[in-house]
């Protein structure tokens, strides 16, 4: 199994740029989480899906963000214009639900530069 | 809302010590528990994990951990650190495989010769 991959592994865009970032989850699993590391706010979780539909987007932290899960294997995080302070490392996880034996699985991250 | 304690925001020991990293957490009910470890730059890496049962679990590297119900406690231990220990440890916490985790600020662990 190649665990949670996510893409890209590093991007810097200037401010008021589209940024989409990208995770396919481990198969199989159903659920999916989208968390922001920061310094200051340590891992925030943005969004969550499970069977690909959106349960909790109270996290995202404006409009400028947007989450998608098309189907099982795909989903995109988006910032529209990206500024600054969205500058971060967003990490994805994927999970099965009662599944007590497998836990959480994190992808690499996606570190965000917005200049 | 649960919430997560790491009370630690940095640890230094010697290489060969002993380390326990403290965790407490805020429940209405038993929730399930995690370690994780995040080197520099990289991805969080599952320690350990409890459910239920022993109350004493362990994990990849020589970790354990041990969950005490009457200190809402999970605290994580190794019994001699390596070099190569060095890094962000998390605790965490979760009710089921597919709500969300929620996660402690982390304590860094510096371990010197």
């Amino acid at each position: 199994d190649a665990g949670v991959i996510q893409s890209p592994r590093h991007e810097v865009t200037e401010m008021g740029q589209e940024v989409t970032l990208r995770c396919k989850p481990i198969s199989g699993h159903n659920s999916l989480f989208w968390y922001r590391q920061t310094m200051m706010r340590g891992l925030e979780l943005l969004i969550y899906f499970n069977n690909n539909v959106p349960i909790d987007d109270s996290g995202m932290p404006e409009d400028r963000f947007s989450a998608k899960m098309p189907n099982a294997s795909f989903s995109t995080l988006k910032i529209q214009p990206s500024e600054p302070r969205d500058s971060a490392v967003y990490f994805c996880a994927s999970s099965l639900t009662g599944a007590k034996g497998n836990g959480y699985t994190f992808g690499s991250g996606t570190r965000l530069t917005v200049v | 809302a649960q919430s997560v304690t790491q009370p630690d925001i940095h640890i230094t020991v010697s290489e060969g010590a002993s380390l326990e990293l403290r965790c407490n957490y805020s429940y209405g009910a038993t929730p399930y528990l995690f370690w994780y470890v995040q080197s520099p730059g990289q991805g969080l890496q599952l320690l350990l994990k409890y459910f239920s049962g022993d109350t004493l679990v362990q994990g990849i590297k020589g970790f354990e951990a041990e969950f005490k119900r009457s200190q809402s406690s999970f605290n994580l231990r190794k019994p001699s650190v390596h070099w190569s220990d060095a890094a962000e440890y998390f605790c965490a916490v979760g009710l089921s495989g597919n709500t969300p985790l929620v996660f402690g600020k982390g304590t860094r662990l510096s371990v010197i010769a």
